[in-house]
């Protein structure tokens, strides 16, 4: 076990609902971060946290909403998705954040599959 | 282009086979280089990491880096059917985002390997 927490495992949602993941890292880390993952295509970063505060967006549609809430949680909301939203959410954390992150290693999350219909 | 390249396979070998697994990048801001295995329905481990050119060994799997050529690989040894996941190659840069600076993991596509008995 990794030590980084997702719930669900899997979620099967609606264009219209909303819905929010789940991210929870026992490690003590101080930088936590949302990757989606879809088929054929390498992991893409969405979202970057560094002691709560957000310093990266990744041109990502206002359709995703992060929330960090402390250092320990990260939750992703999901709200009028689009079919092709549908992939391998990964949360990421590290120790440090800011320009020390650049030479630690992350630590990810199993990853919550998500389905839009 | 893509910053990061990677052969997607999908490659299958016998057990006992030696594994090499390659990837390519063209940013030379890229410092520190990272392999990370996923097995089916998990999230990515991270198996190797180095930041220098040259080899660097842990049990049967040796990571190589060439910073001239921008070229790096994992050689797996000795190759057991529990060998058989999707390989990262992944590297980190600093990301800037308003005025803040973080360390940016890229990946690669991955690579699908089967090690069959």
């Amino acid at each position: 076990e990794t030590g980084v927490t997702q719930t669900p495992r899997h979620l099967v949602m609606g264009m219209t609902n909303k819905k929010s993941l789940k991210c929870e890292q026992h490690l003590g880390h101080n930088a936590m971060y949302w990757y989606k993952q879809s088929a054929k295509k390498p992991l893409e970063l969405m979202f970057v946290y560094s002691l709560e505060e957000r310093v990266e967006n990744n041109s990502v549609p206002s359709r995703f909403s992060p929330e960090c809430p402390n250092s320990s949680h990260l939750f992703l909301h999901l709200h009028t998705l689009q079919p092709e939203d549908s992939a391998l959410y990964l949360c990421a954390s590290s120790q440090e954040g800011g320009l020390a992150g650049v030479t630690d290693t992350q630590y990810f999350g199993p990853g919550t599959r998500l389905t839009v219909l | 282009q893509k910053e990061v390249e990677q052969d997607p396979g999908p490659l299958s070998v016998p057990e006992g086979a030696i594994v090499s697994l390659n990837c390519t990048y063209s940013n030379s801001a890229f410092q520190y280089f990272m392999w990370y295995r996923q097995y089916s329905r998990k999230g990515p481990e991270l198996l190797m990491y180095t930041y220098s050119s040259g080899n660097k060994e842990d049990g049967r799997f040796t990571a190589q880096v060439d910073k001239s050529s921008k070229y790096i690989s994992l050689f797996i040894r000795d190759s057991q059917p529990s060998d058989s996941a999707t390989y990262l190659c992944a590297m980190t840069k600093t990301g800037w985002a308003g005025g803040t600076s973080y360390g940016k993991l890229t990946f690669g596509q991955g690579t699908i390997l089967t090690v069959h008995p």
